[in-house]
């Protein structure tokens, strides 16, 4: 069962910041937080992944809270192609997992950017 | 220059065949899995593989045989095909490196059982 708890849509205009939640109230303290979004008819794509610090690449910034319950994944500039279901997952990390750790995917939000 | 790729992309078939998805990835990934993401679009573990070997089996049916013949390769057997597997499935590998083993997803199999 998913761990997570994450509106199930949300819009957005174009050229503007995406703030997308999420809650993990229950999250033990080896694991860590994952960001995947599925484009339609596409594979589910990784954005970004954090444990307690803030995070940001290239393409999106995720802040995690102090008690790590929950998070927010940023898309500083959202496009028409960011229209896609994003999914918050945590999985404990740690040694070599030798194909151990699965994602666990919930039902994630449906972003919508809007021209 | 594709990172993984799976044959074929849509596969349509009768109740009760038997029909293989193929699976490569060039990343020298050592690990590989299979994911079904069903009508509702709930996406599921379903094998994993490390170095060949069989990791997690989350609970399929028999019908369904992973192989692997190296590490870069996991096909997808399914025997006495029924209307319920009817769904996407997707590949994806990832490489073992503790913390950052990000898994990356082929473009998925819609398997359609008539």
């Amino acid at each position: 069962d998913a761990k997570t708890t994450q509106p199930t849509s949300m819009d957005c205009a174009e050229g503007r910041a995406a703030n997308l939640p999420c809650n993990h109230s229950t999250i033990s303290g080896n694991e860590y937080v994952y960001w995947y979004r599925q484009i339609h008819s596409q594979g589910p794509q990784y954005i970004i992944h954090g444990l307690k610090n803030n995070e940001t690449n290239e393409m999106a910034s995720l802040i995690i809270t102090e008690d790590r319950k929950s998070s927010t994944l940023i898309l500083p500039h959202a496009t028409l192609r960011d229209t896609a279901v994003y999914y918050c997952i945590v999985r404990v990390m740690g040694m070599i997992n030798f194909g151990n750790e699965k994602l666990t995917f919930g039902t994630g939000t449906r972003l919508t950017i809007i021209p | 220059d594709t990172a993984v790729s799976q044959t074929p992309k849509y596969l349509v078939t009768q109740m009760g065949n038997d029909k293989s998805i193929k699976c490569e990835q060039n990343l020298g990934h050592d690990t590989m899995y299979w994911y079904k993401q069903d009508s509702k679009k709930f996406l599921k573990i379903m094998f994993s593989y490390n170095n060949k070997e069989l990791i997690i089996n989350e609970t399929v049916p028999n019908r369904f045989s992973p192989k692997s013949p190296d590490k870069a390769h996991l096909n997808l057997h399914i025997n006495s095909l029924e209307l319920g597997d009817s769904a996407v499935y997707f590949c994806a590998s990832s490489q073992d490196q503790g913390s950052t083993d990000t898994q990356y997803f082929g473009p998925g199999t819609r398997l359609t059982v008539l």
